[in-house]
């Protein structure tokens, strides 16, 4: 089992401030499989990036994603009040496919 | 629109059995890979099933032959059977549209296994 880390647990910024998250898998991950996504309290969750660095529909391009094998990263250039919620990524490269245990972004 | 809605969950005691179902819309289902995840209260997410739109199935390991999921395509639904339940089973449980990451997601449905 791909096990995924990020960090770190909690990320504590004001509006406009850049956000750095960070994912870390347990093997090598093929770029194409790993997914963020983004959860608001009693929300569903909201795909962000897939596949590494595409935006999914929808998604602001102050959202972007990047990395590679076993190391990825999530960057919110210039956060807005909306933003803050728990970010989650996930791999889908191997069965089963896991999730970090997410990094919360709360408001400084 | 892509809505995706869950029913079934409730209140269940432990050892018992849940039909969870998953009515989709807005999109064609038949050629959709669909998925369940599930989420423990204030807890992160956790991957419990995949089902490929041939039919292809894939479970989480801890689940221990205990779920099955099933789709029919002429009702554009989806299934997850969950037998001997027990507490750690408590979670609100998605579905969500997509063959690798997941594109939409329903807003999930409460099951809650306690005696």
């Amino acid at each position: 089992e791909i096990v995924l880390t990020q960090s770190p647990g909690t990320l504590s910024l004001s509006p406009g401030e850049r956000a750095t998250l960070s994912c870390r898998a347990s093997q090598s991950v093929s770029t194409s499989y790993l997914a963020w996504y983004q959860q608001k309290p009693g929300q569903a969750p909201r795909l962000l990036i897939y596949g590494a660095s595409s935006r999914a529909t929808g998604i602001p391009d102050r959202f972007s994603g990047s990395g590679s094998g076993t190391d990825f990263t999530l960057t919110i250039d210039g956060l807005e009040p909306e933003d803050f919620a728990v970010f989650y990524c996930q791999q889908y490269d191997k069965s089963p496919f896991t999730f970090g245990p997410g990094t919360k972004v709360d408001i400084k | 629109e892509v809505r995706l809605v869950e029913s079934g969950g409730g209140l269940v005691k432990p050892g018992g059995s849940l039909r969870l179902s998953c009515a989709a819309s807005g999109f064609t289902f038949s050629t959709s890979s669909m998925n369940w995840v599930r989420q423990a209260p204030g807890k992160g997410l956790e991957w419990v099933s995949s089902i490929s739109s041939s039919g292809y199935i894939l479970y989480a390991d801890s689940l221990k032959g205990r779920f099955t999921i099933s789709r029919d395509n002429a009702n554009n639904s989806l299934y997850l059977q969950m037998d001997s339940l027990g507490a750690e089973d408590t979670a609100v449980y998605y579905c969500a549209r997509g063959g690798g990451s997941y594109s939409q997601w329903g807003q999930g449905t409460l099951v809650t296994v306690s005696s």
